[in-house]
């Protein structure tokens, strides 16, 4: 079975421009977390969907980055404008329910010059 | 804001000798799990301690979560090179799906 497919795998940008990162859950799965990995600040949680639908947003650094679940196999985190600050490894992560082993994808690592 | 302290933050060890891994917090968790991540990798789930006292084995790898349930060990037998990796704790938040993260601890067996 194939785990959470994440893409890019790495993306370079420059300051300024608009970044969008994809996921795709694993088939079946009712919950969505988008994660940010940083050597100072560790791995933190942006946003959680359930069915599709975002129950907790407080973990979005800025107005700057938005996320998307048009359905249940896909969704979309974007930074726009991007900055050197958010250069980081963003995962997606999904589970069935709420208090389930949450299953991560390989991640996107993001550098913005 | 709550914390997840692990220590050490790096450990380098030679194959064949045993270590523990703490994870403390001033906060009292739900549950509590332990993950290991690989460089390039997502985090893999090793285990969910619930109870407080609680321990579970997994092979050469015994996990505690405190009776208070505000701290945990990650205590790993006969070390080999391939449990090489950053090892992250995560303790649920009481009432939520939410887990915090720890600090990590990044350990290297050499062979």
């Amino acid at each position: 079975d194939a785990g959470v497919i994440q893409s890019p795998r790495h993306e370079v940008t420059e300051m300024g421009q608009e970044v969008t990162l994809r996921c795709k859950p694993i088939s079946g799965h009712n919950s969505l977390f988008w994660y940010r990995q940083t050597m100072m600040r560790g791995l933190e949680l942006l946003i959680y969907f359930n069915n599709n639908v975002p129950i907790d947003d407080s973990g979005m650094p800025e107005d700057r980055f938005s996320a998307k679940m048009p359905n249940a196999s896909f969704s979309t985190l974007k930074i726009q404008p991007s900055e050197p600050r958010d250069s980081a490894v963003y995962f997606c992560a999904s589970s069935l329910g709420d208090y389930n082993e949450q299953f991560f994808g390989p991640g996107t690592r993001l550098t913005v010059l | 804001t709550q914390l997840l302290e692990q220590s050490p933050q790096f450990l380098s060890i030679q194959e064949g000798e045993n270590l523990t891994v703490y994870c403390n917090s001033s906060s009292v968790f739900s549950s509590l799990q332990w993950y290991r991540q690989e460089p390039g990798e997502g985090p893999v789930l090793l285990v969910t301690v619930v109870t407080g006292g609680e321990v579970k084995k997994l092979k050469r790898l015994t996990f505690q979560f405190g009776d208070a349930r505000k701290d945990s060990s990650l205590h790993i037998t006969a070390a080999q090179p391939g449990d090489t990796g950053l090892y992250l704790c995560a303790g649920g938040l009481m009432g939520t799906y939410k887990y915090i993260f720890g600090t990590g601890t990044r350990l290297k067996v050499l062979a």
